[in-house]
């Protein structure tokens, strides 16, 4: 199970964001965060934990092993302001609740 | 450059089969480096995943829905596709198929649209 957290973070643009995931039992580095916009098909921003996905901006970074992950937006941009997921794929294919970004 | 494009009723009638394809295009199914999935997300809420195949036909499924699931591929259409029986009203959501890369950990790249399907007298 991967727990997320907070469920809803708010924010002005230019803030930092920090969310987290916990997974119920290690997953070493096979975590990846995805974005998801509203009406969208998620987005992949960072698979094995720390790395970026091709064409990921570099405010965007991961980070942690075994239970605990980090995702971390440096300043946040409008277009930031979305939905992110974690998702592990040591045990299956599982995904977190999500953090919804939003505009404070 | 890769496209994923889901296909298929929108509405399905309770206890009946629900049935939808997923056609590649801008590249082969036929990889080893790839596997094809099916994930879904239910109104307003979280992601669940439902079954991948490779291209070999070698298959997994999420063990919730396990006994109603079956996932097919067809290389020579390149599509692949998705059949969950016995659907309820709890399996209307958005259906999504995506790609797991080997050169990403396997996780997913390409998403494609996505597909409401309702269940529904």
């Amino acid at each position: 199970v991967l727990t997320q957290s907070p469920a809803t973070l708010s924010l002005s643009p230019g803030e930092r964001a920090t969310l987290s995931c916990r997974a119920s039992q290690s997953v070493s580095s096979s975590l990846a965060w995805y974005q998801q916009k509203r009406g969208q098909a998620p987005r992949l921003l960072i698979y094995d934990a720390s790395r970026r996905a091709t064409g990921i901006p570099a405010r965007f970074s991961g980070s942690g092993s075994g239970t605990d992950f980090t995702l971390t937006i440096s300043s946040l941009e409008p277009e930031d302001f979305a939905v992110y997921y974690c998702q592990q794929s040591t045990n299956w294919v599982t995904f977190g609740g999500g953090t919804k970004v939003e505009i404070k | 450059q890769v496209q994923l494009q889901e296909s298929g009723p929108g509405l399905v009638k309770p206890s009946q089969t629900l049935s939808l394809t997923c056609t590649v295009s801008g590249g082969s199914i036929s990889s080893g480096d790839y596997y094809w999935s099916w994930i879904r997300q239910h109104p307003g809420k979280g992601l669940e995943w439902i079954a991948y195949i490779f291209d070999s036909g070698a298959n997994y499924y999420n063990p919730s829905l396990n006994s109603r699931v079956a996932i097919s591929i067809d290389t020579s259409e390149n599509q692949f596709s998705l059949q969950l029986s016995s659907v309820t009203a709890a399996d209307t959501a958005v259906y999504y198929c995506a790609r797991g890369n080997r050169f990403l950990a396997w996780f997913l790249d390409i998403w494609g649209q996505g597909t409401l399907v309702t269940v529904s007298p």
